[in-house]
């Protein structure tokens, strides 16, 4: 299997652009979550789902956030417009049977 | 509501120390409990978990120990190697949908 696939793995934008994460989760998995790390506020849930809809997004900053995942193979995380302090690393992550398995990541900065 | 606390970091040791990582838990429910380690560069790797009391999980010489008694479910390995530095994270599952609540992490170095 090849893991939890992100792309892209690096983003470089300025600041007022629309940025979109994509995740494509291990096959057969029900549940999809959104994560982002920084130095100062470390492992942040943002949003998660099961079996494609939208569980609890209590964890989105604000609402230039959105994510969606329009089938069990797809996911996507939107900033828009984009800021300087959205800058992190952006995590998708997948699980089934209670064990949750991380993408690579999609190192973000926003000038 | 479901937490985890786990030892501030940064840890540094020397190569074949003892390791010890400390981590409690928020006692409610019978959560499974996780160890996650994340490499430089690159997202968190399930490291090991246990599912129920007195349940010991291990993985790569790593051991954890689910003690319900002290809500814990510390870390340890005999003898480090430089290729454990990492940012380990403890971690307990909560609520449905395999929700996994997260520790701040430690940061481990090991030095030759």
């Amino acid at each position: 299997d090849a893991g939890v696939i992100q792309s892209p793995r690096h983003e470089v934008t300025e600041m007022g652009q629309e940025v979109t994460l994509r995740c494509k989760p291990i096959s057969g998995h029900n549940s999809l979550f959104w994560y982002r790390q920084t130095m100062m506020r470390g492992l942040e849930l943002l949003i998660y789902f099961n079996n494609n809809v939208p569980i609890d997004d209590s964890g989105m900053p604000e609402d230039r956030f959105s994510a969606k995942m329009p089938n069990a193979s797809f996911s996507t995380l939107k900033i828009q417009p984009s800021e300087p302090r959205d800058s992190a690393v952006y995590f998708c992550a997948s699980s089934y049977s209670g064990d949750t398995f991380f993408g690579p990541g999609t190192r973000l900065t926003v000038l | 509501g479901d937490s985890v606390t786990q030892m501030e970091g940064p840890v540094t040791l020397s190569e074949e120390a003892f390791l010890t990582i400390n981590c409690t838990y928020t006692a409610t429910g019978y959560p499974s409990l996780f160890w996650y380690v994340q490499y430089p560069g690159e997202g968190l790797q399930l490291l090991l978990k246990a599912t129920k009391a007195d349940d010991k999980g291990s993985n790569k010489g790593f051991e954890a120990t689910y003690r319900k008694e002290t809500t814990s479910f510390h870390l340890e390995k005999g003898s480090v190697q430089v290729s454990d530095s990492a940012v380990y994270f403890c971690a307990r599952d909560s609520g449905g949908y395999q929700k996994v609540t997260f520790g701040t992490g430690t940061k481990l170095q090991v030095i030759p």
